[in-house]
């Protein structure tokens, strides 16, 4: 069965620091790779996916993530972390079946220091 | 363009008694999923519609949750009875197309809890 882990349950971070937040899957394809990020209060927004192509995507809010097949992983990164990028970011696998479907990782809560 | 619309923001009730989340979806959209995330996990898909037919209810615990969509647009999802365990919130998204491979877009959720 498809699956996404996070290995870091929470980063703390000083703000114009760099970022990296985790994610590995297991999926038998091709994997269709997403990263949401959870502001407090709000529901979940797209930063970036990955279906195909260029292995390096780029994503809003200045965060990219690099597909990584031999690895397995979906790494978010950003150069250089604001106060207001503190949140729950979600890493999540696309299923293709006769209707897809997506699945989330438990997620990696940012905080951010001044 | 106006986002997916959820209410109540929030709701307490009493174990054993029933709830009912709302939500609209964006115009047009094709597809709407019903997500509970309890504190600490990701979202987890509980009933996706496409148009105002169910594609997957597998992980809908149907002996007390149920959902609807009506004429393809908006939706409700209802808990009878409620348990301890459903204290979560619960998310609203729809996406354009009828797949969920697309960009899904969330509402602000309705946190519930259960005392």
């Amino acid at each position: 069965a498809q699956s996404v882990t996070q290995p870091d349950i929470h980063i703390t971070v000083s703000e114009g620091a760099s970022l990296e937040l985790r994610c590995n899957y297991s999926y038998g394809a091709t994997p269709y790779l997403f990263w949401y990020v959870q502001s407090p209060g709000q529901g979940l927004q797209l930063l970036l996916k990955y279906f195909s192509g260029d292995t390096l995507v780029q994503g809003i809010k200045g965060f990219e993530a690099e597909f990584k097949r031999s690895q397995s992983s979906f790494n978010l990164r950003k150069p250089s972390v604001h106060w207001s990028d503190a949140a729950e970011y979600f890493c999540a696998v696309g299923e293709l079946t006769s209707y897809d479907k997506v699945i989330f990782g438990p997620g990696t809560s940012l905080s951010v220091i001044p | 363009e106006a986002g997916v619309a959820q209410s109540p923001r929030y709701k307490i009730i009493e174990k054993r008694q029933s709830v009912a989340f709302w939500c609209n979806p964006i115009s047009g959209h094709a597809t709407l999923y019903w997500y509970q995330q309890i504190l600490g996990q990701g979202p987890k898909l509980l009933i996706q519609f496409q148009n105002n037919g169910v594609v997957d209810d597998s992980q809908l615990p149907k002996d007390r949750f149920s959902a609807e969509r009506l004429k393809g647009v908006d939706s409700t999802l209802k808990i009878q009875p409620a348990k301890l365990e459903d204290s979560a919130v619960y998310l609203c998204a729809s996406s354009p197309e009828t797949g969920g491979l697309d960009t899904q877009y969330f509402g602000p959720g309705t946190r519930l809890t259960v005392l």
